[in-house]
């Protein structure tokens, strides 16, 4: 069981909005910027979000987060054929004194 | 370019040893943040150890004391020697930069697969 919790999956139409909620506690998001992940099938995860909503070069502002409390929000706007994948938050928890993950969330462009 | 390259994976019996290596060109190890994190078949991203900068490292309970991460400045690779490999050990390894924090992870190597099994 992971420490932080997401969604198994999520789903909608290309052209669609879709959030992927990524939930933990105060010694996990509640103090800790949160980071997002995509992993491709077959392939190795890549950072999308960072740090407040920071994304890496290469990453399209379709690409968001926000983050209330101990809950952060991964948001994907204009969805793509190509955005099917699998999505993992991250963080540092320092009651394990530990990097967490959630337990990924499989998004589907229907 | 910033790149890693891990190497090392195979089948090994449980109660067996193994040593991982991960390859860093485009930044030198002794100056950031690097974790070691495996993916069992189908399974979810877990965290497994992280070396700082300054040489401290941080281990998952699950292999707390079996696991060892280090890493060789002279020539620019990161280690994770595992010892007394278990069945659920079994997973791809990927070595991860941290880049800004230990916990944003960028970029990743493309990982190597370690099966125990008798």
């Amino acid at each position: 069981q992971s420490v932080l919790t997401q969604p198994p999956s999520v789903s909608a139409a290309p052209g669609q909005k879709v959030t992927i909620s990524c939930s933990g506690s105060s010694s996990n998001i509640g103090n800790y910027d949160v980071s997002w992940y995509q992993q491709l099938p077959g392939t190795a995860p890549k950072l999308l979000i960072y740090d407040n909503n920071k994304r890496p070069s290469g990453i399209p502002d379709r690409f968001s987060d926000s983050k209330s409390g101990t809950s952060a929000t991964l948001g994907i706007t204009g969805l793509q054929t190509g955005d099917e994948a699998d999505y993992y938050c991250g963080t540092w928890d320092s009651s394990l004194n530990a990097v967490v993950f959630g337990g990924g969330t499989k998004l589907t462009v229907l | 370019e910033v790149q890693l390259v891990e190497s090392g994976g195979g089948l090994i019996q449980p109660g067996g040893s193994l040593r991982l290596s991960c390859a860093a060109s485009g930044f030198a190890v002794i100056s950031d943040y690097l974790s070691w994190v495996r993916q069992a078949p189908g399974k979810g991203l877990e965290w497994v150890s992280l070396i700082y900068n300054d040489g401290r490292t941080f281990y998952a309970d699950s292999v707390r004391g079996r696991f060892t991460i280090s890493r060789d400045n002279s020539k620019n690779t990161l280690y994770l020697q595992m010892n007394s490999l278990r069945a659920e050990d079994t997973a791809v390894y990927y070595c991860a930069r941290g880049t800004g924090s230990a916990w944003t992870h960028d970029p990743w190597g493309q990982g190597t697969l370690v099966t125990v099994s008798s």
